[in-house]
């Protein structure tokens, strides 16, 4: 069973600065990797999917980049809406819904 | 406007069962698959189980093969969950996910509110 490695668990940023976001596959995962935002107390939504195809309302600021097994989610400067946890998922290997540990973002 | 409402979950002892369901509306619930990730207190997401459009493929993880079972019913566009053989580890946020096309190897891009499952005695 592939396995997904994010890093780190936690990063702190200041508002107005940049992130990086790690997510490390078992295995080739082509580019089949979604990455998808979790505010506290709300549902998961989807940010990426194709490694680097924002999904819709999503802005621009969020870039995904990767394939096989390492990917990256950078968000440019960062907003007070943006920390909360980042979690990747592949789709590619079965079982089709392996998540990462997540990674959170949180205020500096 | 894509809405999933998932019901069914409460607390129940271990070893009991539980059926989940999920009321789709807002698109052609037929025309695509469907998953159940869930996300213990505190923790992070959790694959359970996928079933493709037609339902004629399930996909379960590992943790739940033979005690989870998921369907659906294309002609009421409800997705279900049945789980039997409850343990404490299950107790969980579960949440039903829209995938992005007809197969479970595709992004999940609509996800319900979710409903707790609460496994004590």
């Amino acid at each position: 069973e592939i396995v997904m490695t994010q890093s780190p668990a936690t990063l702190s940023v200041s508002p107005g600065e940049s992130a990086t976001l790690s997510c490390r596959a078992s295995q080739s995962v082509s580019s089949n990797l979604a990455w998808y935002q979790q505010k506290p107390g709300q549902v998961p939504r989807l940010l990426m999917y194709g490694a680097s195809t924002r999904a819709t309302g999503i802005p621009a600021r969020f870039t995904g980049s990767g394939s096989g097994t390492e990917f990256t989610l950078t968000i440019s400067g960062l907003q007070s809406e943006d920390f909360a946890v980042y979690y990747c998922q592949q789709y590619n290997n079965w079982p089709p819904g392996t998540f990462g540990q997540g990674t959170k973002v949180e205020i500096k | 406007e894509v809405q999933l409402l998932e019901s069914g979950g409460g607390l129940v002892q271990p070893g009991g069962s539980l059926r989940l369901s999920c009321a789709a509306s807002g698109f052609t619930f037929r025309d695509y698959a469907m998953s159940w990730v869930r996300q213990a207190p505190g923790k992070g997401l959790e694959w359970v189980s996928g079933i493709s459009a037609d339902g004629a493929s399930t996909y379960p993880a590992e943790y739940v093969r033979g005690r989870f079972t998921i369907s659906r019913d294309n002609s009421k566009s409800t997705l279900y969950l049945q789980m039997n053989s409850l343990r404490a580890e299950d107790t969980a946020v579960y949440y039903c996910a829209k995938v992005a096309g007809t197969s479970c190897y595709r992004e999940a891009d609509y996800w319900g509110q979710g409903t707790l499952v609460t496994v004590s005695s």
